[in-house]
C-alpha cells in the first residue's frame, strides 16, 4: 500500500544531542513537507521540498536541517540549537502543487526532550 | 493576524444534531481549502476539499466557501461520538504550502 511512513514513533533527547526523524514515501509524491504541532498553535511549517536536491525555509526553521537526495525521502535533524524541541512532528506530501489535492501525512513522531 | 484562523472551541453539540465549523481567511489568493480531522495523538485525515464559490457535499460532510466574506465552513449532519475530534482548516495562500489555522475541537455528546 502507498503512503508515508514516519519513524521512530516516539523519540526521546538529551540536552545537547542532535537527532534525525525519518520520513519516507512511496506515492511517487514530488513536494514534501515538515510541520510541527504544539497544543494549541496548529501546525507550523519547517521545511519544505518540491524537487531533489533542492528544500526551503518554512516559519520555523532554526534550529532544524533537512536534506532530499531522494524523491522518496526527506528526513529532519532537530539540532542542539533548537531550544524547545518537545512537540508532535508531521511530515506530509503532495503531488505536485497542494492546490488540487492538499497533503497526505505520516502517522508523526513524538519528541520529548528528557 | 494569522492567515486562517478558526475558533478553538470546544464546540459541543448533541448526538444526532448538525456541527457548523468556521474559518476565516486573510490572504484572497488563497485558491483551494481543505478540512483535515484529526484525533488527539494522530495524525490530520482529510475530509474534504473545496475550491469554487458554494456548497460540496459528500455524505454527511458539506464544505461551503464564499470567497467575497473570505469565509469557510463544514457542517456535519447526523452529528456522532465518532466526530469527535479537532478539525483543522487549511488554505493555499503561500501557493506551494498549505497554511492551517489551530483548529476547532469538536465534542459529540450522547
Amino acid at each position: 500500500d502507498g503512503g508515508i511512513t514516519q519513524s521512530p514513533k516516539y523519540l526521546f533527547r538529551k540536552e545537547g544531542q542532535n537527532v534525525t526523524l525519518s520520513c519516507e514515501q512511496n506515492l511517487n509524491h514530488d513536494a514534501m513537507y515538515w510541520y510541527r504541532q504544539d497544543p494549541g498553535q496548529g501546525l507550523r511549517l519547517i521545511y519544505y521540498s518540491q524537487i531533489v536536491n533542492d528544500f526551503q525555509k518554512g516559519d520555523i526553521a532554526e534550529g532544524y536541517s533537512v536534506s532530499r537526495e531522494k524523491k522518496e525521502s526527506f528526513p529532519l535533524t532537530v539540532t542542539s540549537a533548537q531550544k524547545n524541541p518537545t512537540a508532535f512532528y508531521l511530515c506530509a506530501s503532495s503531488f505536485g502543487q497542494p492546490t488540487n489535492y492538499g497533503y497526505t501525512f505520516g502517522s508523526g513522531t513524538r519528541l520529548t526532550v528528557v | 493576524q494569522k492567515e486562517v484562523e478558526q475558533n478553538s472551541g470546544p464546540l459541543s453539540v448533541p448526538e444526532g444534531a448538525i456541527a457548523s465549523l468556521n474559518c476565516t481567511y486573510s490572504d484572497r489568493g488563497s485558491q483551494s481549502f481543505f478540512w483535515y480531522r484529526q484525533y488527539s495523538g494522530k495524525s490530520p485525515e482529510l475530509i474534504m476539499f473545496i475550491y469554487s464559490n458554494g456548497d460540496k457535499e459528500d455524505g454527511r460532510f458539506t464544505a461551503q466557501l464564499n470567497k467575497a466574506s473570505q469565509y469557510v465552513s463544514l457542517l456535519i449532519r447526523d452529528s456522532q461520538p465518532s466526530d469527535s475530534a479537532t478539525y483543522l482548516c487549511a488554505g493555499t495562500g503561500g501557493g506551494n504550502k498549505l497554511t492551517f489555522g489551530t483548529g476547532t475541537q469538536l465534542k459529540v455528546e450522547l
